[in-house]
């Protein structure tokens, strides 16, 4: 069975702070699909990034980075100089590839306030 | 930028009545998917379509219905609904990758559904 865990259910930041985002995931496939989402205020989801179990390279776009390690089975998410526009709930979620209808396993989100 | 498309956006219907919530993607995607979001919470997938004519259950049991006729619409049909069906959902939809790859699913604004 697979499996999406964010810990962190509410965090609240002053403006240009950092915040790390846990995410810790269980799933039996060898080959699957880890993403991250943003849902702010007005609902929609955004897609913010896709990595597959063979690419453990970390990554940086702008202000986000993320930390992918197998080994702990995480998939951290860490922004810098928070700002207020950062303010939402995040999503962390699985795919696994065995599946073929790549399907999403969401957590239950952790609500990011960002506080000017 | 994804180019789905939900109507409506928000509404409030009576005890009973039989509603359509529409979806449309403009990019050509194979798959879609409809999730159902209570506030504060995980998204949970009701239904899915791997391409025209294909509907399948999600991991939530849910009593709307779906249809795909055609590759850029995929409404969701609830015949009589009730305040238990009050919630948001939100349309995905998603690329096939080559090899199997699991791709990015692009999400509607949602719509927020109320029943008295």
């Amino acid at each position: 069975a697979q499996k999406v865990t964010q810990a962190q259910t509410e965090i609240s930041v002053v403006e240009k702070e950092d915040v790390t985002l846990d995410c810790v995931y269980e799933t039996r496939d060898t080959t699957y699909y880890l993403f991250w989402y943003k849902q702010p205020p007005s609902g929609e989801l955004v897609f913010l990034i896709r990595r597959n179990s063979f690419d453990e390279q970390n990554e940086i776009s702008g202000r986000y980075s993320w930390n992918f390690q197998k080994s702990t089975s995480s998939f951290n998410f860490t922004i810098t100089a928070s700002q207020v526009v950062d303010s939402a709930v995040y999503f962390c979620a699985l795919s696994e590839a065995g599946t073929g209808a790549n399907n999403l396993f969401f957590g239950t989100g952790t609500r990011l306030t960002v506080i000017p | 930028e994804a180019d789905i498309y939900q109507t409506p956006r928000y509404l409030v219907i009576g005890t009973g009545k039989k509603i359509t919530l529409e979806c449309s993607q403009t990019m050509g995607h194979d798959k879609m998917y409809w999730y159902q979001q209570d506030p504060g919470m995980e998204l949970h997938l009701i239904h899915y379509s791997y391409g025209v004519n294909s509907t399948e259950k999600g991991d939530l049991s849910s009593e709307s219905t779906v249809s795909r006729i055609r590759t850029e619409h995929f409404p969701l049909t609830l015949e009589s609904a009730r305040p238990s069906h009050t919630s948001q959902y939100l349309c995905a939809s998603s690329e096939y990758g080559a090899g199997g790859r699991n791709n990015e699913q692009f999400f509607g604004p949602g719509t927020r559904l109320t029943v008295l």
